[in-house]
């Protein structure tokens, strides 16, 4: 079945360093979305990525889907403690019936102020 | 707020006994999806429903079993509980309208300690 592997488990960064998680996809995907979990809370939708090679920003989060629609990853520039938190990406697969989304491992960023 | 509710928030309980979780989904929205997070582990998909039928079905024991209602609430269903069974399980909602666009709506989660 599908697989979808992200890295790193853990990233523990300084605030206003950057940090990248990456997604990688063992079929192509017909859509990546990104969530991040707070401590204590529940997964929340960050962004959906649908296009070949597409790109999105959404304030410091850089989000890019690889041409072949197997890899993404998100960016976050200057890291802020708010930025503490799991970082989920899941796939949709395009042999997936019943539009269910595989969720890789998740990277656990912690950021020291 | 996501707009979708979970009860109960905790709950303890003992090996072979049985439970139910409940979800109401965001109002509109005809997809359920039930997730089971272990501590410090991903999301494991556990089922789907579309509008009172079961969609997807994805690492769910037999010993798990879910339904959506009429009224569009789900419940999971937990029986002969082992100690590795505790984790944090969470419903999703979502619209389920166009082909490629479902982002999903998490709950708060229900905890659940078998001891």
């Amino acid at each position: 079945g599908q697989q979808v592997m992200q890295i790193p488990q853990y990233q523990h960064v300084q605030e206003g360093e950057d940090f990248t998680t990456y997604c990688n996809s063992s079929t192509t995907l017909s859509n990546i979305q990104w969530y991040k979990q707070r401590p204590g809370g529940h997964p929340v939708f960050l962004i959906q990525l649908v296009k070949s090679g597409e790109v999105k920003k959404q304030k410091r989060l850089t989000f890019q889907f690889g041409e072949a629609k197997k890899n993404s990853s998100l960016h976050i520039t200057a890291t802020q403690t708010t930025d503490v938190g799991t970082y989920f990406c899941a796939g949709l697969g395009r042999e997936t019936s019943g539009s269910r989304l595989t969720f890789g491992e998740g990277t656990q960023l912690t950021v020291n102020p | 707020d996501s707009g979708v509710t979970q009860t109960p928030k905790h709950l303890i309980t003992a090996t072979g006994q049985r439970v139910t979780l409940r979800c109401s989904p965001r109002s509109g929205d005809l997809s359920v999806y039930w997730y089971q997070q272990s501590l410090d582990q991903g999301l494991q998909f556990l089922i789907q429903y579309y509008n009172g039928e079961e969609r997807a079905k994805g690492n769910i024991l037999e010993r798990f079993s879910a339904q959506q209602f009429p009224d569009l609430h789900s419940e999971l269903n937990l029986s002969s509980l082992e100690l590795g069974d505790s984790a944090l399980y969470f419903c999703a909602s979502s619209v389920e309208g166009l082909a490629d666009y479902y982002e999903q709506y998490f709950g708060p989660g229900t905890r659940l300690t078998v001891t």
